[in-house]
């Protein structure tokens, strides 16, 4: 079975510093992962997606992630951390039909 | 393009009472759409995955008949939750996809439930 661990379920930052968000995954098989963006009372937003191709993954909003097969993770970066980057960030692995998706890492900006 | 949309976004509701929630593909044609629900501070819970014409599978605890799913068309599918109680208030979400790539999915606003 496939599954995704967040490390870390409240992350804080100033504005203006490096954002790291850790991801790491269990997969039986080449896995798809993605990292997802919830505001408070909406739906998800998709970051970036991993589907096998670059391991270096460059998302929306100046996100990027990496595949590291040999750690089993996808961590989530961002070199500079703004206001409007406060939010809930989840990390999924899709399995056949479906996303499994970590615990959610709460990330906070201070001026 | 792939938009959800999620209606309504916060309903209260008394106990006993159904609830409906839509959720619709504005700009293309979703052949599966999910349920998923959120308890506060908690990550997505799938409930259940609908196909257009065909009988919702649910995951394992769902209980089918509190939380009816009716996918009529290729754009809306539909979860009622029946005799709702103060337990079902959560967040719940729905997502969509479009042709056979499940794991590409695009999601709704979300619904606020809050049963009185």
């Amino acid at each position: 079975a496939q599954s995704v661990t967040q490390l870390g379920s409240h992350v804080s930052v100033s504005e203006g510093a490096l954002v790291l968000l850790r991801c790491n995954y269990s997969s039986s098989v080449p896995p798809y992962l993605f990292w997802y963006v919830q505001y408070p009372n909406q739906g998800l937003q998709l970051l970036l997606k991993y589907t096998s191709a670059a391991t270096l993954v460059k998302g929306i909003n100046g996100f990027e992630a990496e595949f590291k097969k040999s750690e089993t993770s996808f961590h989530l970066t961002k070199p500079s951390a703004h206001m409007s980057d406060a939010a809930e960030y989840f990390c999924a692995v899709s399995d056949t039909d479906k996303l499994i998706f970590g615990t959610g890492t709460r990330l906070q900006v201070f001026p | 393009g792939a938009v959800v949309s999620q209606h309504p976004s916060r309903v209260i509701c008394k106990s006993g009472t159904s609830v409906k929630i839509e959720c619709r593909s504005l700009d293309f044609q979703a052949t599966t759409m999910f349920w998923y629900r959120q308890f506060p501070k908690q990550s997505l819970m799938l409930m259940a995955t609908s196909n257009e014409g065909s009988k919702a599978t649910y995951e394992q605890g769902v209980e089918k008949d509190k939380f009816l799913i009716n996918h009529a068309s290729l754009t809306l599918s539909t979860l009622t939750v029946t005799s709702a109680h103060p337990e079902d208030s959560s967040f719940y979400i729905c997502s969509a996809t479009i042709g056979g790539k499940k794991n590409i999915q695009y999601f709704g606003a979300g619904t606020r439930l809050s049963v009185l």
